[in-house]
């Protein structure tokens, strides 16, 4: 099983849709929980970070549900840009290391 | 927030040769990059994680004589594919952390390096 599991997509939606993706992890000693976006062919953006008690910013919220190691991304009014792959990213420990799922490719549409 | 910088950008070369790439964080000194692979349609896999002053620490299955790694200033460190070979072509993604400002553990990624090997 991998660690973190996301669902590939692509998800085609038009614009002004809300669309949600979900991710689950699998280390539940996982302590750090993120988003980041990457555009084709180009580094990975930090979107935001994600928090227990559930955080928004702008049209973006994220969820984190520890007891069942799933963490979701809603996107509200969805924008042209908005099109790229989503990547939900686990820290464990208090190391280092980032740990990526494979992403989510979202296709915004006129 | 911080920058990353990674050279070159892309690059092609013949098998058995050797590529070497930078990465550099530019406004801020970071005492610990990270160096990632990402192979198409697939996630950015760690390969190492690269301090400054001493060795580096490889992720399992990751050949430290392959892949050389070099962090020999708090600005800069450097990749070098040895022998490359056509399976080592990928997308290499630096990053590094920045413990003076900003989020802590938040790692700035550089813009990449596509290698494609012949």
């Amino acid at each position: 099983r991998k660690e973190v599991e996301q669902d590939p997509g692509p998800f085609n939606v038009p614009e002004g849709a809300t669309v949600a993706f979900n991710c689950t992890y699998s280390n539940s000693a996982s302590q750090s929980f993120f988003w980041y976006r990457q555009d084709c062919r180009k580094e990975p953006k930090l979107l935001m970070s994600v928090y227990s008690s559930g955080n928004e910013d702008g049209r973006f919220t994220a969820q984190l549900n520890r007891a069942s190691q799933y963490i979701s991304l809603l996107i509200r009014d969805s924008k042209l840009s908005d099109s790229a792959t989503y990547l939900c990213v686990v820290r464990t420990g208090g190391g280092n290391k980032l740990t990526f799922g494979t992403g989510t490719q979202l296709k915004v549409e006129l | 927030g911080a920058v990353v910088s990674q050279h070159p950008s892309w690059v092609i070369c013949k098998s058995g040769t050797s590529v070497k790439i930078e990465c550099r964080s530019l406004d801020f000194q970071a005492t610990t990059m990270f160096w990632y692979r990402q192979f198409p349609k697939q996630s950015l896999m760690l390969m190492a994680t690269s301090n400054e002053g001493s060795k580096a620490t490889y992720e399992q299955g990751v050949e430290k004589d392959k892949f050389l790694i070099n962090h020999a200033s708090l600005t800069l460190s450097t990749l070098t594919v040895t022998s490359a070979h056509p399976e080592d072509s990928s997308f290499y993604i630096c990053s590094a952390r920045d413990l003076t400002g900003g989020v802590q553990y938040e790692q700035y990624f550089g813009p990449g390096t596509r290698l494609t090997v012949t």
